[in-house]
């Protein structure tokens, strides 16, 4: 069965630095999303994003976050200049396009610390 | 804004015990609602969902859930639960945007420890 992919899965980094975080969606997939989850609380949207540009973004989502596809399989979360609280578990998302709602597949997450 | 939730943090069973898990969400349109779980080590995965039609939805593992419209829930239940059921367990609601997208709004989770 055809799984959502994350890389790396831990990622521990300086205050301050850039990290990317990589996702491969489910190839046949259209709308791609990322989430994340800080330690005990619950699971929040950041961004969708189809057709290659940002579907929807949440107030989480400010200047220092951007993604973007750069091939026909990754799909980045990128973060500028990381602070103590983005420390957190990032989850990709991806689900096929159009009809009913969709069900989205979500992968592994990658675990972020910043220090 | 929507919000969900779940008011069952962490609820202990033995194994054959009956499970209800609540969620309640506010609002008032239209709305999709799922249920997924985390297996321990494990990525999300979806165990069952409702759009429209019969609001009582089957899901895998034996679960099923109930959509009460008028209650504004949709609460998760399995008659006999097991050993390999433990996990968290989160409620989550969309609604479907003009990009066709779903962006989920997940509830605070329920963590589900069944005694063998």
């Amino acid at each position: 069965e055809p799984e959502v992919t994350q890389t790396p899965s831990h990622q521990v980094t300086q205050m301050g630095q850039e990290v990317i975080l990589r996702c491969v969606p489910i190839s046949n997939h259209l709308y791609f999303y990322w989430y994340r989850q800080i330690l005990g609380q619950k699971v929040e949207f950041l961004v969708s994003f189809y057709n290659n540009e940002i579907s929807e973004k949440s107030e989480i989502f400010d200047d220092q976050f951007s993604v973007e596809r750069p091939d026909g399989s990754n799909f980045t979360l990128k973060i500028r200049s990381t602070k103590l609280e983005d420390s957190a578990m990032y989850f990709c998302a991806s689900s096929e396009s159009g009809g009913p709602p969709e069900t989205q597949y979500f992968g592994p997450g990658t675990r972020l610390l910043v220090l | 804004a929507q919000s969900v939730s779940q008011h069952n943090h962490h609820v202990i069973l033995s194994e054959a015990a009956s499970l209800e898990l609540g969620c309640n969400y506010s609002y008032g349109g239209t709305v999709n609602l799922f249920w997924y779980v985390q297996y321990p080590g494990q990525h999300l995965q979806l165990l069952l969902k409702y759009f429209s039609g019969d609001p009582l939805v089957k899901g895998i593992k034996g679960f099923e859930a109930e959509f009460i419209k008028s209650k504004f829930s949709f609460n998760l239940r399995k008659p006999s639960v097991q050993w390999s059921d433990t996990a968290e367990y989160f409620c989550a609601v969309s609604q479907r945007l003009q990009t066709g997208a779903n962006n989920l709004f997940f509830g605070t989770g329920t963590r589900l420890t069944v005694i063998p």
